[in-house]
């Protein structure tokens, strides 16, 4: 069976913290892929990443860096210097390469930036 | 990327009746599924729709409440029918390729009264 855990219901921050949302999940499979999105206030996912299990390398974008390790299952998404746009639930999927390609979902973190 | 546009965008309907939501992409893609996301909810796979043949269900899913077509690569509908108060969500369309990223339409926000 396939899981994705998003311990963290809601994170509250002060603008300029870094924040770190935790990502941990299950499968069988060997190969895979991991996403994160963005669903803002106004409703519409926004694809951040996306990383095959075959590449552990770490990525950074700008603000948005993403640590994946096979070896505990997880795939935890930081944000630095948190800013106020950044507040939003953010999503962090699974999608099995093989039996139809589907993609399941954690239940989501709810970041809250305060200025 | 894909571009997904949904239609409506949003809908208050009454008990009993149904509404048929329509998902346009602006490329062919390989996969095409629906999504369900209850208030304050992650996001629910309702199914996968298949080109030409008969879409794919998840558990707690079947094609009497929820009939999908997919007549070609870029098009798909999913009806809601027979709808109650406990069908209010947003359903979302998504699209993608097998090896690439999977992007998500802007939604469409139902309220069954």
């Amino acid at each position: 069976a396939q899981k994705v855990t998003q311990a963290q219901t809601e994170i509250s921050v002060v603008e300029k913290e870094d924040v770190t949302l935790d990502c941990v999940y299950e499968t069988r499979d060997t190969t895979y892929y991991l996403f994160w999105y963005k669903q803002p206030p106004s409703g519409e996912l926004v694809f951040l990443i996306r990383r095959n299990s075959f590449d552990e390398q770490n990525e950074i974008s700008g603000r948005y860096s993403w640590n994946f390790q096979k070896s505990t299952s997880s795939f935890n998404f930081t944000i630095t210097a948190s800013q106020v746009v950044d507040s939003a639930v953010y999503f962090c999927a699974l999608r099995r390469n093989t039996g139809g390609f589907k993609t399941i979902f954690g239940a989501g973190t709810r970041l809250f930036v305060k200025a | 990327s894909a571009v997904i546009s949904q239609k409506p965008s949003r809908d208050i309907c009454q008990r009993g009746t149904s509404l048929t939501i329509q998902c346009q992409v602006d490329s062919q893609v390989t996969m095409m599924f629906w999504y369900r996301q209850q208030p304050g909810q992650s996001l629910t796979l309702i199914a996968t729709a298949n080109q030409g043949s008969e879409a794919t269900y998840e558990s707690g899913f079947v094609i009497d409440k929820f009939p999908i077509s997919r007549p070609n690569l870029t098009f798909s509908t999913l009806t809601v029918s027979n709808m109650s108060p406990e069908d209010s969500s947003i359903y979302l369309c998504s699209a993608g390729a097998i090896d690439n990223e999977q992007f998500f339409g802007p939604g469409t926000r139902l309220t069954v009264l």
